[in-house]
């Protein structure tokens, strides 16, 4: 299985709403990514996780939240977001730092 | 800020044809990734030079590293209406690992 999935695939919330995204992999990478892209932008990085520990936040707002239950599984939970943050959520994973890496689909949300 | 910037931003080629695709960045860095992507989609990785390689060839894409001037070249031969899409260039700088993504490139294939 050399994919990434990610769910939902679009979502659309209020900025009261708590809401999570999900990624999966099951390649056996010890590396998570989330970046957020923003229409005909570059994607920008969030956060990473490196043997399920975070490593890296990029200054991210704490109404963004990650979670890394397991190796294969990354989450990132919404709470109280703006419509600024409406964007292009994007996992991805790699077999380690500094190494390709995989993305998947992504999530396209949009906050009212 | 932007590690990689490339050149030119957009790119419009008949299919057939060779399309060239430049990267240029500020600090020196451990690879140089290419990634492609389709309109509103997940990026998919085309190939990765490391610091101490010059050259690298994928199926019809070739891309070239050259460290002294900080930049990178990618080529795709004989191009097809399915290589229309966007390009980043993205450089590991070896400070945490972590891809900088550049501003990307539109590549438009006319059949």
């Amino acid at each position: 299985d050399t994919e990434v999935t990610q769910t939902p695939k679009h979502l659309v919330m209020g900025m009261t709403n708590k809401k999570s995204l999900k990624c999966e992999q099951h390649m056996g990478h010890r590396a998570m990514y989330w970046y957020k892209q923003k229409a005909k932008k570059p994607p920008e990085l969030m956060f990473v996780y490196s043997y399920e520990k975070l490593s890296i936040n990029e200054s991210v707002p704490s109404r963004f939240s990650p979670e890394c239950p397991n190796s294969s599984l990354l989450n990132l939970h919404l709470h109280a977001l703006q419509p600024e943050d409406s964007a292009l959520y994007l996992c991805a994973s790699s077999q380690g730092l500094g190494r390709e890496q995989f993305f998947g689909p992504g999530t396209r949300l949009t906050v009212l | 800020s932007q590690q990689g910037e490339e050149d030119p931003q957009a790119l419009s080629i008949q299919e057939g044809e060779n399309a060239t695709m430049n990267c240029s960045y500020k600090t020196s860095i451990n690879n140089l990734q290419w990634y492609r992507q389709n309109s509103g989609r997940g990026l998919v990785h085309l190939i990765l030079i490391r610091s101490n390689e010059r050259e690298k060839h994928s199926g019809r894409l070739r891309v070239t590293l050259d460290t002294s001037k900080k930049s990178s070249s990618l080529l795709i031969t004989a191009s097809r209406a399915a290589d229309t899409a966007s390009y980043f260039c993205a450089t590991d700088t070896g400070a945490n690992s972590k891809l900088t993504f550049g501003k990307g490139i539109t590549l438009s294939v006319r059949p």
